[in-house]
């Protein structure tokens, strides 16, 4: 079973430029979610999907970040315009469904975009 | 929000020492996941364990959730072990993982 899939691997940029990234999760997850990792840190959640739904974006800088997944598959993530402190791994991850305490909770992460902003 | 504490920080092994890693949490969770962060950026699932014990391999994980701790057991470590350990949970209720800031672990040969 292929993995999530995410794209670019790496991306440097000049601060006020824009950026996107895409991810494509596992196949039947219905849950899709961003997350920024700040070297050193563990990652932090920007946004969550349910099909294509978001059910919580509450951390996501919303004057510069915007997500989209339209048809509840892919997804893209855009930085509009960047600052030197979005330097970091952007993280996509997916689970079946999240739901009480159900096991489809477990959540599947992909290799992550590398944004340098200079 | 829910604090997630990983002890200790940073540890140093030889090749074929045992260690444990510790995960504490400030309240009830349905999910807590282990993750390993090679150096490539890649986090994998080591354990899916809300509660009780698993065994893979030479890793276990051990998840005692009315005392809000869990334990990753590392035998026999190999130089291929070495990266960052994660352990992240979700609170009852709550919809995402909140992550500790994770144990780095270096082991030589």
């Amino acid at each position: 079973e292929a993995g999530v899939a995410q794209s670019p691997r790496y991306k440097i940029i000049e601060k006020r430029q824009s950026v996107a990234f895409w991810c494509n999760p596992i196949s039947g997850h219905a849950t899709l979610y961003w997350y920024q990792q700040i070297l050193g840190q563990g990652p932090k959640l920007l946004i969550q999907f349910q099909n294509n739904g978001v059910v919580d974006d509450s951390q996501l800088p919303k004057d510069r970040f915007s997500a989209e997944r339209l048809k509840g598959v892919d997804s893209t993530l855009k930085i509009q315009p960047a600052k030197l402190e979005d330097s970091a791994v952007y993280l996509c991850a997916s689970s079946f469904w999240t739901s009480g305490t159900l096991s489809y909770n477990e959540q599947f992460f992909g290799p992550g975009t590398r944004l340098t902003v200079l | 929000g829910i604090q997630v504490e990983q002890s200790p920080p940073d540890l140093i092994l030889q090749e074929g020492a045992n260690s444990t890693l510790r995960c504490n949490f400030s309240d009830s969770v349905n999910n807590l996941q282990w993750f390993h962060q090679n150096p490539w950026g890649q986090l994998i699932n080591l354990f899916y364990i809300p509660s009780g014990t698993k065994q893979n391999g030479r890793l276990s994980a051990t998840t005692v959730a009315t005392e809000r701790y869990s334990l990753l057991y590392i035998s026999s470590s190999q130089t291929t072990d070495s990266g960052v350990y994660f352990c992240a949970v979700k609170r009852t209720g709550r919809r995402a993982l909140t992550f500790g800031s994770g144990t780095r672990l270096q082991v030589q040969p």
